[in-house]
């Protein structure tokens, strides 16, 4: 059980795409879900955390315009980078939890901006 | 602050037991997790110890938490090439959220 799948596993896309990244809690109901952000050879930064219906908490230094999220049920999760340049090139990983249990990660988006 | 700190390589032969260390400077953790990432994919949940426990054992890993020491380490038995990854070690304190805070990893390497 804890199944976490995320969609799409690799995008490519032109500079100023927005792209929209979903993550979905197969097996159970996520009361949390996180998304982070990886670069290579390095550790995870969290992002943001959201709760099902109330608005995502974004940690220091990451721009909510900029990194889009929305939790409408408590098995799906979005996070829509708007219009994308190289430097938002990364790994995202996001992680749902139900209460009192562990986070249980999807297997990452590749996301390379042309 | 916190603060998790992993060594960033580890190289092992083929049979022998792997010890990975991590230490962490908050002593009000309250759970304190292993995860494996392969290349490529996300992060697979291996095992987790709450605060109030010494050790715990599944089949072949093996979690030791010495909390005077803050020091977490995992160790896994007949270590196998199938165990090349990179492992991170991980606490939470926020009961509500449950925020990780991760080490920066560390590359299993499995010898021949």
């Amino acid at each position: 059980g804890a199944v976490v799948s995320q969609h799409p596993s690799w995008v490519i896309c032109k500079s100023g795409t927005s792209v929209k990244i979903e993550c979905r809690s197969l097996d159970f109901q996520a009361t949390t879900m996180f998304w982070y952000r990886q670069f290579p050879k390095q550790s995870l930064m969290l992002m943001a955390t959201s709760n099902e219906g109330s608005k995502a908490t974004y940690e220091q230094g990451v721009e909510k315009d900029k990194f889009l999220i929305n939790h409408a049920s408590l098995t799906l999760s979005t996070l829509t980078v708007t219009s994308a340049h190289p430097e938002d090139s990364s790994f995202y990983i996001c992680s749902a939890r139900r209460s009192n249990q562990p986070q249980h990660f999807g297997d990452g988006t590749r996301l390379s901006i042309l | 602050g916190e603060d998790v700190e992993q060594s960033l390589f580890l190289s092992v032969r083929e049979g022998d037991s792997s010890v990975i260390n991590c230490t962490y400077t908050d002593s009000s953790s309250t759970y304190l997790y292993w995860y494996k990432q392969e290349p490529g994919a996300g992060l697979q949940l291996l095992t987790y110890i709450f605060s109030n426990m010494d050790m715990k054992q599944d089949q072949r890993l093996t979690v030791l938490l010495n909390k005077k020491d803050k020091h977490l380490s995992l160790r896994i038995a007949d270590t196998q090439t199938g165990d090349s990854a990179i492992y991170f070690c991980a606490e939470s304190m926020d009961q509500g959220a449950q925020k990780l805070v991760f080490g920066q990893g560390t590359r299993l390497t499995i010898n021949p």
